[in-house]
Formats: structure tokens, C-alpha cells, sequence
């Protein structure tokens, strides 16, 4: 069984912190491994992507894999009150799958 | 980034009724079709999956019968909800992955359902 795990939150920050949201992943050929953003009564949104060891930046939005922890971050630098919503970690394996998703962090930033 | 769409955005239908959303891959051409539900403050709940041209693979749980998914193009998969129920009004959402390798799911915005 797969699985995905995520800390539910929700997750507060004052306006301007860092906001560290955490990932972790139960099957270790997963190879592919994505953020989305979920607002409230939208649909998700693809933020970040990352496939290997190491750190990737995307101008706020910096993503950590770490494979032998099985392990995937997501940092938000200068948090905004826009930031605010559900942060939905996803993993994939090699085959034509669906993405495994976790529940997803539910992330607060106040003014 | 590969854009989707869905249509329509929102619909209001009687019980007992048949509802029909399409998912459309507009700048790539989506081998993979998924189908997702949402209920309020819940998880996303896979439905289905589907190849272009070939029988949607249903999760556990879903009724192929009630569920009717169609992925006869490589732009376009639908979903169509038959003889709809109050318990079937949820958010549905689409998602599309290109072939190739390719594994990023892209997502509609989404179909908000009510069943009357």
C-alpha cells in the first residue's frame, strides 16, 4: 500500500516567516514528487516538482528531497495571508499510476 | 504549464436525472485521464482512471455503472453521472497527464454538482 503521509495543521505563521510544510512517502522506488495548492473551493494547483536529492528553488517555493528519509519538504519564504490554503504533497512510480496524494497541510498565514 | 479545462463549472439537477462534465486537455494531448471527487473539508478521492480509447480502470468502491467515463480522444474525457442522487453532489475533478513518460498531473478547475 501506498502511502503518503502529511501533518494535517492547520499550520499558522505570521505574515513574512518561513513556512515549512512536511512529506513523507512509504515506497521507496517512488521517483517523482509534487506540491500542489489547493484554495479553498478550487481545484489544486501544480506549485513545484522535483525528482531528485537535494533542493530546488521557484522564487518563494523552495522544495527538499530527501530520498534515503523518504522524506519531501516544501519552504515558503515570506509567507503571505495569500499563501493560505491546503498544501497537497504527491508521489509518483514508475508505471502509467495515478499520483499518490497525502491529505494535505492546511496552511494559516496571518497579518 | 499544460492547461485543462472542464465544463461546465457548476450544475443544479434534478434526482434521477443524468449529468455529463467534460474535462478538455487544451495545449497537450492526454494519454492518462483522471477523475476525482471532493466532499467539503475531504481529501481528494481518486474514481477512475482512463487511457484514451480504452475501458476506465474504476477505484474500489465506485460504480462503473452510475459512473460512465468516455476518454474517446486524446483532448477529451467525460464523466457522465447517471440517474443522479443527493449523495452524488460533490466537487468533481478532472486531471490529464501527457504520455511519453510524462508523469505531472495537471487539474481542471473543477465541477461543482448539486442534485436537487
Amino acid at each position: 500500500q501506498k502511502e503518503v503521509e502529511q501533518n494535517s495543521g492547520p499550520l499558522s505563521v505570521p505574515e513574512g516567516a518561513i513556512a515549512s510544510l512536511n512529506c513523507t512517502y512509504s515506497d521507496r522506488v517512488s521517483q517523482s514528487f509534487f506540491w500542489y495548492r489547493q484554495y479553498s473551493g478550487k481545484s489544486p494547483e501544480l506549485i513545484m516538482s522535483i525528482y531528485s536529492n537535494g533542493d530546488k528553488e521557484d522564487g518563494r517555493f523552495t522544495a527538499q528531497l530527501n530520498k534515503a528519509s523518504q522524506y519531501v519538504s516544501l519552504l515558503i519564504r515570506d509567507s503571505q495571508p495569500s499563501d493560505s490554503a491546503t498544501y497537497l504533497c504527491a508521489v509518483n512510480t514508475p508505471g502509467n499510476t495515478p499520483l499518490v496524494f497525502g491529505k494535505g497541510t492546511r496552511l494559516s498565514v496571518i497579518a | 504549464g499544460a492547461v485543462v479545462s472542464q465544463h461546465p463549472s457548476w450544475v443544479i439537477c434534478k434526482s434521477g436525472t443524468s449529468v455529463k462534465i467534460e474535462c478538455r486537455s487544451l495545449d497537450f494531448q492526454a494519454t492518462t485521464m483522471f477523475w476525482y471527487r471532493q466532499f467539503p473539508k475531504q481529501s481528494l478521492m481518486l474514481m477512475a482512471t482512463s487511457n484514451e480509447g480504452s475501458k476506465a480502470t474504476y477505484e474500489q468502491g465506485v460504480e462503473k455503472d452510475k459512473f460512465l467515463i468516455n476518454h474517446a480522444s486524446l483532448t477529451l474525457s467525460t464523466l457522465t453521472v447517471t440517474s443522479a442522487h443527493p449523495e452524488d453532489s460533490s466537487f468533481y475533478i478532472c486531471s490529464a497527464r501527457s504520455g511519453g513518460g510524462a508523469d505531472t498531473q495537471y487539474f481542471g478547475p473543477g465541477t461543482r454538482l448539486t442534485v436537487l
